[in-house]
């Protein structure tokens, strides 16, 4: 089935700096790559998203890459904020399907 | 309301005992989803509904594990005779329109089960 892995699983910047975060999925029919943020104590709030017709999206600090060759897709903040410090998912998802598989999480430490 | 709510937000339950965790969606939110997650890991899929009907329960790890959505609104995810590896936090989620990957999905902020 399909699987998702990410890394790194723990990640610390400096207020200001830029933070990326990868993920690679197995199945070659997936086609839709959310990206979610979950605060303590929170569900997972969807940040971003990339369909596999577009090989990057942005939204202000944030952007997501797609690699569809290699199966990679990637999450980049920059000018990272302390508010940005949470645990990172990203996801992926078949067309025609529902199923989200999620991959293990990244915790992001903006240090002021 | 404004958004997905669950309760309770916390259970703690003896092993063995039954538990009923809670899910009101966003109102009109035609499907649903339950989800499990363990400590330090992804929500992992665990069943789908469209309305009231269940088109979905894969993810359910045993038969001890089941769901309802009786009136195509509120769900009810029930775990019986729960055990220790039942412990984790139960998220549930909903989106606008049928299942697919076109519909973003909105997760409340899940029930954290414990089992003693």
């Amino acid at each position: 089935g399909e699987n998702v892995e990410q890394h790194p699983s723990t990640l610390s910047v400096q207020e200001g700096d830029s933070a990326v975060i990868k993920c690679t999925y197995s199945d070659s029919a997936s086609n839709y790559f959310p990206w979610y943020k979950q605060e303590l104590g929170k569900g997972p709030q969807l940040i971003i998203d990339i369909r596999s017709n577009v090989g990057e999206k942005k939204d202000q600090r944030i952007a997501v890459t797609l690699n569809k060759t290699a199966k990679h897709f990637s999450l980049h903040i920059t000018e990272t904020q302390p508010e940005d410090s949470a645990v990172y998912f990203c996801a992926a998802s078949k067309k025609g399907t529902y199923k989200y598989i999620f991959g293990t999480g990244t915790r992001l430490k903006v240090l002021a | 309301g404004a958004g997905v709510s669950q309760s309770p937000r916390y259970k703690v339950a003896k092993r063995g005992q039954d538990v009923a965790l809670r899910c009101d969606p966003i109102s009109g939110h035609v499907s649903l989803f339950w989800y499990q997650q363990a400590l330090g890991q992804g929500p992992e899929f665990l069943t789908y509904f469209q309305n009231e009907a269940q088109l979905d329960k894969s993810g359910l790890p045993s038969d001890r594990f089941f769901a309802e959505r009786p009136e195509g609104s509120v769900s009810t995810l029930k775990i019986q005779r729960t055990q220790q590896e039942d412990s984790a936090v139960y998220l549930c989620a909903s989106s606008l329109a049928p299942g697919g990957t076109l519909n973003e999905q909105f997760f409340g902020p899940g029930t954290r089960l414990t089992v003693l």
